[in-house]
């Protein structure tokens, strides 16, 4: 157990419709990060919150958003959903915010099936 | 072309054999090198971690980079089952104040008995 917990595990929904993810960091963490998973792009960097400051960012879709709270839980929330969203998508968390030894503890993920 | 290229297997090989994973990479500005495994139904997990050029060995476990030629490995000896996993390879650029770390698509290994 990572110790990072994200919700709901599943979800299925219809095209054009809006979902949020949601993520808590392990305890201590600072840093949110979530990545995309799919078969043929594999994991890919979305954006990164930092004491609930945006800090990086990735090829995320501008109908995708993300927040971090005061209480340092994350939100993804992603719109005009097409079937191409349909992917896994992780939350993860760190201590700092540089990340320089690439330690992130990964949530079992939220997988999301657009029809 | 990607960032980093990873042979997506699948790999199997018998329970005990020894294992080379390996990544290529386009950007010289990356520092840091890991190896992530995941099991099926469940997010990554930090397997090992290297800075510089040369060896790092964990048990069974030896990554090793090679920044001139911008290629990284795995090697497993003594593969056991339990090692049947997706392993990622993942790269970073230490800003000191963002993290993004570029993966690999992942190999996926089945050590067979």
């Amino acid at each position: 157990d990572s110790g990072v917990t994200q919700t709901p595990k599943h979800l299925i929904t219809a095209t054009g419709q809006r979902v949020t993810l949601r993520c808590s960091p392990r305890s201590g963490d600072l840093s949110v990060y979530w990545y995309q998973q799919s078969l043929d792009q594999g994991l890919q960097f979305l954006i990164q919150y930092y004491n609930g400051e945006e800090r990086a960012k990735g090829n995320i879709l501008e109908r995708f958003s993300a927040q971090q709270f005061p209480d340092l839980h994350s939100e993804l929330n992603l719109s005009s959903l097409e079937l191409g969203d349909s992917a896994l998508y992780f939350c993860a968390s760190s201590v700092d915010a540089g990340g320089g030894t690439g330690e992130l503890f990964f949530g079992e993920g939220s997988r999301l099936t657009v029809l | 072309q990607k960032e980093v290229e990873q042979d997506p297997g699948p790999l199997s090989v018998p329970e005990g054999a020894i294992v080379s994973l390996n990544c290529t990479y386009s950007n010289s500005a990356f520092q840091y090198f890991m190896w992530y495994r995941q099991y099926s139904r469940k997010g990554p997990e930090l397997l090992m971690y290297t800075y510089s050029s040369g060896n790092k060995e964990d048990g069974r476990f030896t990554a090793q980079v090679d920044k001139s030629s911008k290629y990284i490995s795995l090697f497993i000896r003594d593969s056991q089952p339990s090692d049947s996993a997706t392993y990622l390879c993942a790269m970073n650029v230490n800003t000191g104040t963002a993290s993004k770390l570029t993966f690999g698509t992942g190999t996926r290994l089945q050590v067979t008995l």
